[in-house]
């Protein structure tokens, strides 16, 4: 079966501009996790959604949001970037929200520049 | 504040070798610790130790959870070249809406 797929691979944008981030979950997943990679921070947990509601949010500003869909795809969004969103974005999914393995997509690279 | 810390941060060995990776954590609620090993962008899940699972296998890889000490260990014996990596260690903290809590990860380069 298909696995997680996230879109684009990799992306460029401009400082103060704005990005959306889409995320498929292997089918029957209902649960969507958004992370972000860099290399001084490591991986940290954006949100979290489950049948259309956030379930869980970390430590981000509100410049990031995401939403899902009743297919349980995916969007993030951060609006008015900065250099330091500058990243590896990762999105895992989940058969259920709560104590279960994640899979992994391959990420979104996003550039600010 | 939870948080989660692996040792070493990196490491270099020779094929054949044995590599022990250590992961410790301080969070509430412990949940569940997993493992994953980063290639080059999708980790990819190895374990999941619960209260009730603390020790998993899986060929050369093996890993025991310590719930005393708050910690966990990732053995890789007779190391390949194809296990270089990023080893992640997360922590699953709360209740149900409990979240991963991600270590800095551990570098494994294994020279031939």
């Amino acid at each position: 079966k298909a696995g997680v797929t996230q879109t684009p691979r990799y992306l460029i944008k401009t400082r103060g501009q704005q990005v959306t981030l889409s995320c498929s979950p292997i089918s029957g997943h209902r649960s969507v996790s958004w992370y972000q990679q860099t290399p001084g921070q490591g991986l940290q947990f954006l949100f979290e959604y489950f049948s259309e509601t956030q379930r869980n949010k970390g430590n981000f500003p509100g410049r990031f949001s995401g939403r899902q869909f009743s297919n349980s795809r995916s969007e993030m969004n951060v609006s008015t970037l900065e250099l330091g969103d500058s990243a590896l974005y990762l999105c895992a999914s989940s058969l259920y929200a709560g104590n279960y393995g994640y899979t992994f997509g391959s990420g979104t690279r996003l550039t600010v520049v | 504040e939870d948080k989660v810390v692996q040792s070493p941060l990196s490491l270099v060995v020779h094929e054949g070798d044995t590599v022990t990776l250590n992961c410790s954590y301080e969070v509430t609620n412990f949940r569940s610790l997993l493992w994953y090993k980063q290639e080059k962008k999708a980790p990819t899940f190895l374990f999941m130790l619960t209260s009730s699972g603390i020790e998993k296998k899986s060929g050369r890889l093996s890993s025991i959870l310590d719930k005393k000490e708050l910690s966990s260990i990732l053995n890789i014996t007779a190391t390949q070249t194809g296990d270089s990596a990023i080893y992640l260690c997360a922590v699953r903290n709360g209740g149900s809406q409990g979240n991963l809590i991600f270590g800095k990860g551990t570098k494994l380069s294994v020279k031939p």
